[in-house]
């Protein structure tokens, strides 16, 4: 059984489209997370979703917005894509403890690339 | 200082030998911390997480020193398949549990036969 799955695995689209990667768990975590990991290896945080509301956005461009429609699913839609979004994609689940952290678990990444 | 710098390497290991790299970060409040291991073109995993001094699995060593706030991952007797990148992980800022994990930017280890 899959923990974190993500559809599709890659993507390859024109600048100016919109797409949409999918995010679901099985753990039965209730907070979900995307990651963006760039050219340079660098993974960081974009948006967390905690019983279905935002909890944290770190400067992201307003072009990407996470849907939620149920604690299993955090989907990620990009609009009007741009060449620096090329970049994989990683969703990721906790349990969030109070005063605690639990480990996040990883999907498999979605390989965005932008021509 | 940057929130969590790591040296990115590589490091370059005969089999066998012991591998110590160092991350540090930049809150002082931060209270856990963690390693990842990243191989190529996959996600990263949990390795250890370092909640007080330090932590010891297996080959594996992780320890913590608040007052120069540096974290730590020691690797005894590598293995080919230790080969990999090591992300070194600080929590979200806020202190709330729901923050996404602040990754350094990774040490890459590759272990020579």
């Amino acid at each position: 059984d899959t923990a974190v799955s993500q559809t599709p695995k890659y993507l390859v689209t024109q600048m100016g489209n919109d797409k949409s990667i999918k995010c679901e768990q099985n753990l039965g975590h209730d907070t979900m997370y995307w990651y963006k990991q760039d050219s340079k290896k660098f993974l960081k945080i974009m948006f967390s979703y905690n019983n279905k509301e935002l909890i944290i956005n770190e400067t992201v461009p307003n072009r990407f917005s996470p849907k939620s429609p149920d604690k299993a699913h955090l989907n990620l839609h990009i609009n009007s894509l741009e060449l620096g979004d090329s970049a994989v994609y990683f969703c990721a689940s906790s349990q969030v403890g109070v005063g605690s952290y639990n480990e996040q678990f990883f999907g498999p990444g979605t390989r965005l690339t932008v021509l | 200082r940057k929130e969590v710098e790591q040296d990115p390497g590589p490091f370059n290991v005969p089999e066998g030998a012991t591998v110590a790299f160092n991350c540090t970060y930049s809150n002082s409040a931060s209270q856990s911390f963690f390693w990842y291991r990243q191989d190529c073109r996959k996600e990263p995993k949990l390795l250890m997480s370092v909640y007080s001094s330090g932590n010891e699995d297996g080959r594996f060593t992780a320890q913590l020193n608040r007052a120069s706030q540096y974290i730590s991952l020691l690797i005894r007797d590598s293995k080919l398949s230790d080969s990999a990148t090591y992300l070194c992980v600080v929590p979200g800022y806020s202190g709330g549990g729901a923050d996404g994990l602040t990754f350094g930017k990774g040490t890459h280890l590759i272990i020579q036969p």
